[in-house]
């Protein structure tokens, strides 16, 4: 158990509404990431932060931003959710010693 | 544009069969990684290869890596219901800030059928 929780686990709403996902770890690592699992595409990497303030962008950056202003959290906001920002988020980390990621428990996101 | 291929997509076998999912890739890396997936749930590793030739096992499961090929394999043993999931590989890339990412294969759904 790498200690990462995901708020919400799962969420409905409509398109056009701001969204923030969070991803809390407790065990102070250093990197973490964003993805998005829709059939079809495996995982990708949405966004990244490899410090306090400092993130960039994944290949499926466009409609989210993201923000890290503490090394226990990790925000994902969608401006204005779409139809086809309906998916499946996870977060993960990455310790700084290793290579291998982790990964919370998922928040599940449907957008009407 | 790296990518990562995994085949077959879907494999429904009968347990006690011996079975190998590929992954193939398409830039050089020395690190490769498999997960294991149940429906509703979220992802397990299940092996780190690090280096060219690196093979590991954990019970009925053995993968395998292949840098020149740019390959790595995951094999099934005598393959049992509990076995039943999605499994991952993903690749390790070196990305713009000096840090790495993983580029994920489309998964292998794997049925063991009593």
């Amino acid at each position: 158990d790498a200690g990462i929780t995901q708020s919400p686990r799962h969420k409905v709403t409509e398109t056009g509404t701001p969204v923030t996902l969070r991803c809390h770890q407790t065990e102070n690592h250093r990197y973490m990431y964003w993805y998005r699992q829709d059939p079809g595409h495996g995982l990708r990497l949405i966004h990244y932060s490899y410090g306090v303030k400092d993130t960039d962008k994944g290949e499926v950056s466009d409609g989210y931003s993201v923000s890290r202003s503490k090394t226990e959290d990790f925000l994902l906001t969608l401006e204005s959710a779409t139809s086809s920002q309906t998916s499946v988020y996870f977060c993960a980390i990455r310790e700084r010693s290793g290579y291998e990621q982790f990964f919370g428990p998922g928040t599940r996101l449907t957008v009407l | 544009e790296l990518k990562v291929e995994q085949n077959p997509l879907f494999l429904s076998m009968q347990e006690g069969k011996n079975y190998t999912i590929y992954c193939n890739y398409s830039t050089t890396s020395d690190r490769l990684y498999w997960y294991r997936q149940d429906p509703g749930k979220s992802l397990e590793s299940l092996f780190v290869l690090l280096s060219n030739g690196a093979v590991k096992q954990e019970g009925r499961l053995m993968a395998s890596l292949d840098t020149k090929a740019r390959l790595s394999t995951l094999h099934i043993t005598a393959a049992v219901h509990d076995l039943s999931a999605t499994y991952f590989c993903a690749v390790d890339t070196a990305y713009t800030s000096g840090t790495y990412k993983y580029i994920f294969g489309t998964g292998t759904r794997l049925k063991v059928l009593a």
